[in-house]
């Protein structure tokens, strides 16, 4: 069974511009989430999406969104970059049924570095 | 807003010893999961404990959840270099997210 593929694995851009990431989750898992990963902050919960729905998300100003497809792929976006967007912008896929998700597993992608310049 | 604190926050010992992370939370844990993260990877769960009291034992790590449900602990034993990484609790809040502790990182010495 394939992993979770985040694509791409290493980007460079500069102040001001746009990124839009990729993942895709393990087969027939439903629940796609993003996490964004600095020294400083750690492991910071972005969205979460279940059958192209948002359910929840965390404390990140409107400039990084995301969607989700009909085949549960996931992208998230971020517009007017800034310095203190470089991190490791990694992806969860979770086998959620559409309930909580307590006892879940997360399957963790590899991540895509973003260095902002 | 719930924060998950882990102590220390850098470990470095040498091949062979024992030691101990803890994750503790100002809220009650819903249910909580360790991970383990190696350079270039994503986060690996490790294990979920959801009782108070409960006990679970993998191979060498042995984890602990408090009575109360706000504190957890990791204990390696006799460990190898190949234990090496970033310790990181995380909690489900019971509302599609998880919140990550601000992790462990632990070196082994040969």
């Amino acid at each position: 069974k394939a992993g979770v593929t985040q694509t791409p694995r290493y980007l460079i851009k500069t102040r001001g511009q746009q990124v839009t990431l990729s993942c895709s989750p393990i087969s027939g898992h439903r629940s796609v989430s993003w996490y964004q990963q600095t020294p400083g902050q750690g492991l910071q919960f972005l969205f979460e999406y279940f059958s192209e729905t948002q359910r929840n998300k965390g404390n990140f100003p409107g400039r990084f969104s995301g969607r989700q497809f009909s085949n549960s792929r996931s992208e998230m976006n971020v517009s007017t970059l800034e310095l203190g967007d470089s991190a490791l912008y990694l992806c969860a896929s979770n086998g959620d049924a559409g309930v909580a998700l307590i006892n879940n597993e997360q399957f963790f992608g590899p991540g895509t570095r973003l260095t902002v310049l | 807003t719930q924060l998950l604190e882990q102590s220390p926050q850098f470990l470095s010992i040498q091949e062979g010893e024992n030691l101990t992370v803890y994750c503790n939370s100002s809220s009650v844990f819903s249910s909580l999961q360790w991970y383990r993260q190696e350079p270039g990877e994503g986060p690996v769960l490790l294990v979920t404990v959801v009782t108070g009291g409960e006990v679970k034992k993998l191979k060498r790590l042995t984890f602990q959840f408090g009575d109360a449900r706000k504190d957890s602990s990791l204990h390696i034993t006799a460990a190898q270099p190949g234990d090496t990484g970033l310790y990181l609790c995380a909690e489900t809040s019971g509302t599609y997210k998880y919140i990550f502790g601000t992790g462990t990182r632990l070196k082994v010495l040969a």
